[in-house]
């Protein structure tokens, strides 16, 4: 079963624009991760925030994580043609076990130039 | 070069005929995962072994199967027993104490 849900499913901005993706969640967690799918590829890994941290960067990335909420959010900075893609987000850890993800449906990002 | 090498790239089955996909890592990866993707879809977990000569169903094993005799090695077998089977097919691996997980390029199975 699928656990996150995200929003939007796509997203279409100009090259420079800041997009921000959300991922809900049911249960319980141990991290969350963020992953890109560029077409007909396999997954990259982005960033992991553990269920303890609120907020984390990585280059122009910055997650956010509400577990009260159970929610999470990625913004990517200053955004390029390049980062045109999928983004999904994977809970791992809690009652799915500690190495299972479980992934959204994902949110597919169009960076127009 | 390191990394998880699936193949093939595409693959096409006939009716009422298994086949087998592979994947290869040399990561030296306890943990390896196979995910089915459909289109516009995000993944879901097929199977995984988190050692040598054990494995586990995942949300959706009903009409494949898998073998893990080698570390590096996790084939999966798409059997005559999976009605639906087009879709892309991803398997990755990680540490079994770590959480990140590393992605092969996928398969991409067609019916004839």
């Amino acid at each position: 079963s699928q656990q996150g849900e995200e929003d939007p499913q796509a997203l279409s901005i100009q090259e420079g624009e800041n997009a921000t993706m959300n991922c809900s969640y049911k249960t319980s967690i141990n991290n969350l991760q963020w992953y890109r799918q560029n077409s007909g590829r396999g997954l990259v890994h982005l960033i992991l925030i553990r269920s303890n941290e609120r907020e984390k960067h990585s280059g122009r990335l910055r997650v956010t994580l509400d577990t009260s909420k159970k929610s999470s959010s990625l913004l990517i900075t200053a955004s390029r043609a390049a980062d045109t893609a999928s983004y999904f987000c994977a809970t791992g850890g809690g009652r799915q076990g500690a190495q299972k993800l479980v992934f959204g449906q994902g949110t597919r990002l169009t960076i127009n130039p | 070069d390191g990394g998880i090498t699936q193949s093939p790239k595409y693959l096409f089955r006939k009716e009422g005929q298994n086949v087998t996909l592979s994947c290869e890592q040399n990561l030296n990866h306890d943990a390896m995962y196979w995910y089915r993707q459909d289109p516009g879809q995000g993944l879901r977990l097929i199977y995984y072994s988190q050692i040598v000569n054990d494995f586990q169903k995942g949300d959706i094993a009903e009409g494949y199967s898998v073998s893990r005799e080698k570390k590096e090695s996790f084939p999966l077998t798409v059997t005559s027993a999976q009605k639906n089977p087009t879709a892309f097919y991803l398997c990755a691996s990680n540490e079994v104490a770590g959480d990140i997980q590393y992605f092969g390029a996928g398969t991409r199975l067609s019916v004839l």
